[in-house]
Order: C-alpha cells, then structure tokens, then sequence
C-alpha cells in the first residue's frame, strides 16, 4: 500500500493568498484526519471525518480554514486568507480499527 | 480528561547505550496506548502499541508494557543505533475504542539523538 499520501510536500505563499492542502488516504480506511504541527503547540488535531462526515470540527483555529472530504479518496485542507501564524506542518492521517496512519505533511510558509 | 506526560528532552545518548523514555498518562478505564516515532522531515510512524493491561508492545528491538497500576507506557530499547535519532511521541485513544476511532491525545514528544 502506498500509504497517505499528502500534496504538495512544501508550500510557500504570501499572506492574504488562498492556500489548498490535498490528502489520499489509505484505501479502505473509514477515518480521515487534519493535524497541524508547530513548535510551540506540539501536534493539535483540526478535523476528523468519518465516511467522509465531519465529526469534529472543534480543532478549527478560525472560520479561515475549512476542510472537505468530497469523497473516500480524497480530501483537502484550505485556508483562505492566509496569515503567517498558519505557518507549520500539516498532516493529513487515516486509520481503520482505530490505529492512525500519518502521511508525511506539507510545510507551508506564510511570508 | 485524559492526558499523556513524557519525560521532557531532548534525551542524548552514545550508541549502543540503553535508553528509556518515560510516559504517564491520565484516563478512566482502560485506555489504548500507542508509541509514534517521527523521523526528520517525515510524519509520525506507529512505533508500536498495547491495547490492554500487562500487553507489551514491540517493534524494531523497542518495546513497552501496559502498566496499569502504575499508569504507565515507557519506551526501551536495549542498544540505541544512531538510526533511532527521532522524535517519540506516547499516546492514548478513550477505552473502548476498540475497533472504532478514539480521539488520540498526544504526550508533548521527546527528542532523542544518538552519537555515533
């Protein structure tokens, strides 16, 4: 299996600009997450869907970002506007059975 | 709620050298308890897990047993390569969770480098 499959792996952007993250996760697997990663925070969980419903949206930091699973293949990640405190890593997980499976994030710079 | 403590880093060792990794947690019941390992520019990778009391987990010559009494989940290896320089994060999903999902709840992640 190819895994989680996370693009683009690097993202740079000027604040005010639309930013969209894109998430594959392993096929079969029933619960998708978003996860942000900063020095500062440590790991947070964003949004966890489950048969492509959002269950738990509480992780949100702001109305600036939202998320959609269109369908069990994909999902995507936007913020719009962008600011430089969204800098970090974002990592998109899924799991079956109840073990989550990380794929490798995107770094996005906000300048 | 439920919480995970580590034993705060960054943790430097020699190689071959013994290490261990402390973690703590606070839940009810009987919680699932999960080692991730995160490699340098990488994401998190499931290093290993128990699901129940006295259950030891183990993976690529780490392991880690389910301590109930002590509530507890530390991380040993007996001979560290310095291959195995990561960050290390201990975890737990709510009791019950079984074979649906269970919100994982992170401990803040140990750093440990091994010198050749």
């Amino acid at each position: 299996d190819a895994g989680v499959i996370q693009s683009p792996r690097h993202e740079v952007t000027e604040m005010g600009q639309e930013v969209t993250l894109r998430c594959k996760p392993i096929s079969g697997h029933d619960y998708l997450f978003w996860y942000r990663q900063t020095m500062m925070r440590g790991l947070e969980l964003l949004i966890y869907f489950n048969n492509n419903v959002p269950i738990d949206d509480s992780g949100m930091p702001e109305d600036r970002f939202s998320a959609k699973m269109p369908n069990a293949s994909f999902s995507t990640l936007k913020i719009q506007p962008s600011e430089p405190r969204d800098s970090a890593v974002y990592f998109c997980a899924s799991s079956l059975g109840g073990t989550e499976y990380f794929g490798p994030g995107t770094r996005l710079t906000v300048t | 709620g439920n919480s995970v403590t580590q034993m705060e880093g960054p943790v430097t060792l020699s190689e071959e050298a013994f290490l261990t990794i402390n973690c703590t947690y606070t839940a009810t019941g009987y919680p699932s308890l999960f080692w991730y390992v995160q490699y340098p520019g990488e994401g998190l990778q499931l290093l290993l897990k128990a699901t129940k009391a006295d259950d030891k987990g183990s993976n690529k010559g780490f392991e880690a047993t389910y301590r109930k009494e002590t509530t507890s989940f530390h991380l040993e290896k007996g001979s560290v390569q310095v291959s195995d320089s990561a960050v290390y994060f201990c975890a737990l999903t709510p009791p019950g969770s079984g074979t649906s999902y269970g919100k994982l709840t992170f401990g803040q992640g140990t750093i440990l480098t091994v010198h050749p």
